[in-house]
């Protein structure tokens, strides 16, 4: 049973341009967290979202990310026209309906916008 | 909105020794999670639990509820724990609040 997948693991930009990250959740599960960890700092939450719909999108910045969940395929974290801030690890975890609070990590995707 | 606290932020120990890391949390929780991060890597989910105490081989974890504080211990230490530990705390639609970490080294 594989585990929360991520890609790309590392993934480079350069100002102004765009990145997507993807994210498939482990066999079963249809929620789906991102987070996101600045260099140095902790790890925050970003959004959460189950299948076609967003749930709680609280930690997300107002401008340039979008998050979303479709009904086939992975969960894709977009950032438009990337700045040097947005250089971080970003984590997404998933669970499943039944056994909400237990959260499964993937390995991250760190961005470097150059 | 519950304010997750960690100590010590940092850790040195010698190889063997007993390692305790603590998180008080300010509002009450359903479960805590303690994760583990390795240097550049990824988050391993150590325990997830919401009374009393569970073991995982030389890692054990305990939560009080009523006084909202859970413990992770670690026995005969390795120096293959460094890392940094993180407990999490679930709020509102599950998002998981953390705080902000407790980096361990162990040296041989």
């Amino acid at each position: 049973n594989a585990g929360v997948m991520q890609n790309p693991r590392h993934l480079v930009r350069r100002r102004g341009q765009e990145a997507r990250l993807r994210c498939s959740p482990m066999k079963g599960h249809s929620h789906v967290y991102w987070y996101r960890q600045l260099p140095e700092e902790g790890l925050k939450f970003m959004v959460y979202l189950q299948k076609e719909n967003i749930i709680d999108e609280s930690g997300m910045p107002k401008e340039r990310f979008s998050a979303e969940f479709p009904k086939e395929g992975p969960s894709i974290l977009r950032i438009q026209q990337v700045v040097r801030g947005d250089s971080a690890a970003y984590f997404c975890a998933s669970s499943s309906e039944d056994r909400y609070n237990e959260q499964f990590f993937g390995p991250g995707t760190r961005l470097t916008v150059l | 909105k519950n304010e997750v606290e960690q100590s010590p932020q940092n850790l040195t120990a010698q190889e063997g020794e007993f390692i305790t890391i603590n998180c008080s949390y300010s509002v009450g929780i359903s479960a805590l999670h303690w994760l583990q991060q390795h240097p550049g890597g990824g988050i391993v989910s150590l325990f997830m639990l919401s009374s009393g105490k569970k073991k995982h081989g030389r890692l054990i974890a305990t939560i009080n509820i009523q006084e909202k504080h859970s413990s992770l211990h670690i026995t005969a230490s390795h120096p293959r724990d460094s890392a940094v530990y993180i407990c999490a705390v679930p709020e509102n639609t599950d998002k998981l609040i953390f705080g902000t970490g407790t980096r361990l080294q162990v040296f041989p």
